[in-house]
């Protein structure tokens, strides 16, 4: 069974509407998660590291006050896409890992269309 | 240059053949790698680590080489079930980050 779970797996919204997709560890607590953002024959590129208690870390060219992550706890953490727009629509994905080393696990994607 | 590089593909090979992938990595200090399988339309899964000793989990063997900065991955006997994009991917420490190359994808036939 699923040891990361991503929610929604699918989601249509409209251009300007925000967009919340859910990423929590079943087995393990994870204090760090990572977030991917995967287009269409491409590979799948880090966005943030989502940090429990703290801010999130983001990559260069990712825009922090778009894209908002929390992470409340150690089970959970939220990637909110703002004011959506077609350009972002993609395969989101989280993974995380229950330490350092340990295996790193994936979510189960979420396709977001912006139309 | 890119810090992982993989031939897109797609390699079409007939069901029973052998099938080699190769990938090429930039960053000397990358300390481990991976081979991950992602379906169409679904989250990358671990297939299998990848050591200089190199390393064989049933029909699939991957190697490393420091020297030359590649990793290969070889299919023996391919499966229909093969049919995937696989990822090469560098663990570079500080955090468990991943990079992920853009993939190869392999389609095996009857």
């Amino acid at each position: 069974g699923a040891v990361v779970s991503q929610h929604p797996s699918r989601v249509i919204c409209k251009s300007g509407t925000s967009v919340k997709i859910e990423c929590r560890s079943l087995d393990f607590q994870a204090t760090t998660m990572f977030w991917y953002r995967q287009f269409p024959k491409q590979s799948l590129m880090l966005m943030a590291t989502s940090n429990e208690g703290s801010k999130a870390t983001y990559e260069q060219g990712v825009e922090k006050d778009k894209f908002l992550i929390n992470h409340a706890s150690l089970t959970l953490s939220t990637l909110t896409v703002t004011s959506a727009h077609p350009e972002d629509s993609s395969f989101y994905i989280c993974s995380a890992s229950s330490g350092f080393g340990n295996t790193i696990y994936f979510g189960e994607g979420s396709w977001l269309t912006v139309v | 240059r890119k810090e992982v590089e993989q031939d897109p593909g797609p390699f079409n090979v007939p069901e029973g053949a052998t099938v080699a992938f190769n990938c090429t990595y930039s960053n000397s200090a990358s300390q481990s790698f991976f081979w991950y399988r992602q379906d169409c339309r679904k989250e990358p899964k671990l297939l299998m680590s990848v050591y200089s000793s190199g390393n064989e989990d049933g029909r699939f063997t991957a190697q490393l080489n420091r020297a030359s900065q590649y990793i290969s991955l070889l299919i023996r006997d391919s499966k229909l079930s093969d049919s995937a994009t696989y990822l090469c991917v560098l663990y570079r420490g500080g955090g468990n980050k991943l990079t992920f190359g853009t993939g190869t994808q392999l389609k095996v036939e009857l």
